[in-house]
């Protein structure tokens, strides 16, 4: 089963527009919410975070929103840059941590 | 500055054939897992480690093995190799528990299993 859901497998924007990534979870007891981003040939690196306790948490370009209720979390991304092309994964955690299939998001210049 | 060391980066198997995984970290971790990443699954945590000589099964634990000697190594075994372990694999590391800590990867070991 899986408990976190990336439905959209691939984005595309224009650079300088705005990059919205979407998540669903369905088990309540998580309380950490995280994006992790990858490239190629690499294994991927932590992006932000937020815990169930907040509903925003912001770092420079990148804006992680939490909505509890409807068990829904986003990732924005303003202005999107090319070097932001990759796949974004988010996980949910309570005692391990749950990845979503992962999101490629691709910025045109 | 290494981080999460994986070797090797490629690996081409025959089924049945047995071969092990090595992770080592220089963060001074705690914590350590294996995951596998397959197309549109995500990342599954195979089993994961809470301190040097522990070892605990997590969500696809079957057909693999782990162990834990030393605080800095985690290696993962497979004892006979089937094609459905063709994946990416993926070690990870942190300081604590993963509700609050954010995972340290390496880059991965790609495993054909024909």
């Amino acid at each position: 089963d899986q408990q976190v859901k990336q439905n959209s497998p691939s984005l595309s924007v224009q650079e300088g527009r705005i990059s919205i990534l979407n998540c669903d979870y369905t088990n309540s007891m998580f309380d950490y919410f995280l994006w992790y981003k990858k490239y190629p040939a690499e294994g991927p690196t932590f992006l932000i975070s937020i815990s169930s306790i907040k509903d925003k948490n912001e770092d420079g370009r990148f804006t992680v929103f939490l909505n509890k209720s409807a068990k829904h979390l986003s990732l924005h991304i303003v202005p999107s840059q090319p070097g932001d092309s990759a796949v974004y994964f988010c996980a949910a955690s309570d005692w391990d941590m749950r990845f979503g299939a992962g999101t490629r998001l691709t910025v045109k210049p | 500055n290494a981080g999460v060391t994986q070797t090797p980066k490629f690996r081409v198997l025959k089924t049945g054939q047995s071969m092990t995984l090595l992770c080592a970290q220089d963060m001074n971790h705690e914590y350590m897992y294996w995951y596998r990443q397959d197309p549109g699954m995500g990342l599954r945590l195979i089993h994961y480690s809470v301190g040097e000589g522990t070892t605990a099964k997590g969500e696809v634990p079957d057909g693999y093995n782990v162990s834990r000697l030393k605080k800095q190594n985690f290696l993962l075994g497979l004892e006979s190799a089937a094609p459905s372990q063709t994946s990416v694999y993926f070690c990870a590391s942190t300081y604590g528990w993963s509700s609050n800590s954010p995972l340290h990867f390496g880059n991965g070991t790609r495993l054909t299993v024909t």
